[in-house]
This record gives structure tokens, C-alpha cells and sequence, in this order.
């Protein structure tokens, strides 16, 4: 199985624009759809973006998703970022195996 | 409203066994392949098993492989988790999880807590 691995940790001002990496380690990163999960301290995580760049329900369009084929990675991007989107973040995708394959997550500081 | 509520967490000795249940509603349960994720405290998340929506189907992680059995209810609206053979590094927070169309997330439970220690 491949590995997906992103930043340990990322920060910026509230505000400004942040962008999370999940690098995929063999294989194409279009290979299978590619999902990112908030976080909050104490709570179950929730879907941010799903199939590389969709929003569910009710997820805020500062919350944006995209591949590159180039870098083999996944972006997850927020705009106009608010201290209450300081969380854990994480992405997540399938092995052909059908065994699901998280990254080791990303701890963002909106300071 | 969609809700999952994972019960039989608790305290147990390495070498013991546990249950796990997961009690779907607000979905059409034979819908949707079912999955349980777990979490190491202060670590991130770690796929530990899934069943299709007959529960002819199920997958594992390496790490759990030949101790850990899925199963499901349909009538019953419930996914279970048997844990045996439990070891330290079992010890987290386990999540039961709705799969969505192409394989995400879309609704999480808010956990139960499996301590695995002498």
C-alpha cells in the first residue's frame, strides 16, 4: 500500500489563506478520489472536501479542494481563515486492496 | 438526522477481548458499507476495518488482522467490532463511520474508548 503524508503542522493569521499538502507515495494521486477530515480537540472528525474538490452540506466555500498530477499530492486549501477553523486535518483515500489509507494529519494554528 | 452511537469501550487486560456495537439511524442502513477508524491517544486516525452493506465483504488493516472480526445487523441497524486478543497498542478511541458513494465519511459516531492495560 502507498502512504499519503502531510505537514505535521501549519499556522497563519486569521484572515489569510492556508493550503495543506497530502503527498501520495506510489501510485497516482488521480488513482482514487482523495477526502479531507476536520477535527476539533475532543470531537469526532467531519468531511471538509470530498472526491479531491467537493464540499458537503453545509461546509463553508472558504474550504477548497484540488490534485496535482505534477507533485502527486492533494491541496486543501481555506480562505478567510477563522480561529475556529484551527483543528486537525486530515486526508484520506483507498487502496486497491479496499483498505482505506489516512495521512498522519496536520495540526493548524490560526494565531 | 443521521446518528451513530458506538457503545462496549472500556478497560481490559492485555490478551482480553471486547465488543464493540454501532447502533445506526436517520439512513437507510443497507445503503452504505460501514467502517471503524480508531485513534491512539494524541495520534491520528487509523483505518481499522470495513463490511459491505450484506456483510459479505470485509476488510481489515495489517495490524488487526486475525484478531479483530466486523459483522452486521441490518435488521437490527447495527455494525459490530469483536476484539481479541487485545494488546497496549489497541488502546484508543474507536470510531464507527458511514461511508459515502465513492468511499468517504459522512457521518461519524463520537467514539468509545477501548483501554487496553494490566
Amino acid at each position: 500500500n502507498f502512504m499519503l503524508t502531510q505537514p505535521h503542522s501549519v499556522s497563519e493569521s486569521p484572515g489569510k489563506t492556508i493550503t495543506i499538502s497530502c503527498t501520495r507515495s506510489s501510485g497516482s494521486i488521480a488513482a482514487n478520489f482523495v477526502h479531507w477530515y476536520q477535527q476539533r480537540p475532543g470531537s469526532a472528525p467531519t468531511a471538509v472536501i470530498y472526491e479531491h474538490s467537493k464540499l458537503p452540506s453545509g461546509v463553508p466555500d472558504r474550504f477548497s479542494g484540488s490534485i496535482d498530477t505534477s507533485s502527486n499530492s492533494a491541496s486543501l486549501t481555506i480562505s478567510g481563515l477563522k480561529t475556529e477553523d484551527e483543528a486537525d486535518y486530515y486526508c484520506q483515500s483507498y487502496a486497491v486492496t479496499n483498505t482505506v489509507i489516512f495521512g498522519g494529519g496536520t495540526k493548524l494554528t490560526v494565531l | 438526522e443521521v446518528q451513530l452511537v458506538e457503545s462496549g469501550g472500556g478497560l481490559v487486560k492485555p490478551g482480553g477481548s471486547l465488543r464493540l456495537s454501532c447502533v445506526a439511524s436517520g439512513f437507510t442502513f443497507t445503503s452504505h458499507s460501514m467502517h471503524w477508524v480508531r485513534q491512539a491517544p494524541g495520534k491520528g486516525l487509523e483505518w481499522v476495518s470495513s463490511a459491505s452493506i450484506f456483510g459479505t465483504y470485509t476488510y481489515y488493516a495489517d495490524s488487526v488482522k486475525g484478531r479483530f472480526t466486523i459483522s452486521r445487523d441490518n435488521a437490527k441497524n447495527s455494525v459490530y467490532l469483536q476484539m481479541n486478543g487485545l494488546r497496549d497498542e489497541d488502546t484508543a478511541v474507536y470510531f464507527c463511520a458511514r461511508a459515502i458513494g465513492t468511499g468517504w465519511f459522512g457521518s461519524w459516531g463520537q467514539g468509545t474508548l477501548v483501554n487496553v492495560s494490566s
